[in-house]
């Protein structure tokens, strides 16, 4: 079965840099999360989006926006990184509709490291 | 607020024994509650979720949890470890459709052959 998609896996980037992370959802899926994982730490929520449009905000940094296109792929932007930054953000996907259906699955991750 | 908390950071079971990993859950009503497991530098897998019904679930790779209201809990259990069952396990809830996950602090599962 189809999974969700993050792109790239891998990013380093210098300190005042940008960066822009990719998710591709499982197909059919309406509902795109972003959650930012500190090493040693459990994940934490940033954003979330559902038909196109942001339905829930967390501790996002002003620093980052992200957004959800029309193919319900989303992409988180990541300005003035930090050292604190560095991290695995997880994108999520679900189907919202009811319980039996909106359960988030979750890509493999982009781990970004900011040097 | 919703909370989940895993008394547990660090648990270490001999292959083969029982496992039983702890998690309780702090929210107003009956949440969405969770499971999912994660290895080094790896994506979180869902072993099992619960929405309402039989309050013991079954999930994959013999895994199972039990939800108890009176509780607060949310407890993993599986009847015989196997080595390739190290990793970092997380539990976690929801409020809702569409709402966003919040996790525990983990418990970290040790495999010793």
């Amino acid at each position: 079965a189809a999974g969700v998609i993050q792109s790239p896996r891998h990013l380093i980037k210098e300190k005042r840099e940008t960066a822009t992370l990719k998710c591709y959802p499982i197909p059919r899926h309406d509902t795109v999360y972003w959650y930012q994982q500190g090493p040693g730490q459990d994940p934490q929520f940033l954003i979330s989006f559902y038909e196109k449009m942001q339905s829930d905000k967390g501790s996002i940094p002003d620093r980052f926006s992200a957004q959800q296109f029309s193919d319900y792929h989303s992409e988180l932007n990541m300005s003035s990184l930090e050292l604190g930054d560095s991290a695995l953000y997880f994108c999520a996907s679900s189907l919202a509709g009811g319980p039996s259906t909106d359960t988030q699955y979750f890509g493999p991750g982009t781990r970004l490291t900011v040097l | 607020a919703q909370s989940v908390t895993q008394p547990d950071i660090h648990i270490t079971v001999s292959e083969g024994a029982s496992l039983e990993l702890r998690c309780n859950y702090s929210y107003g009503a009956t949440p969405y509650l969770f499971w999912y497991v994660q290895s080094p530098g790896q994506g979180l897998q869902l072993l099992l979720k619960y929405f309402s019904g039989d309050t013991l679930v079954q999930g994959i790779k013999g895994f199972e949890a039990e939800f108890k209201r009176s509780q607060s809990s949310f407890n993993l259990r599986k009847p015989s470890v196997h080595w390739s069952d190290a990793a970092e396990y997380f539990c976690a809830l929801n409020t809702g459709t569409a709402s966003k996950l919040t996790f525990g602090t983990g418990t970290r599962l040790q495999v010793t052959l």
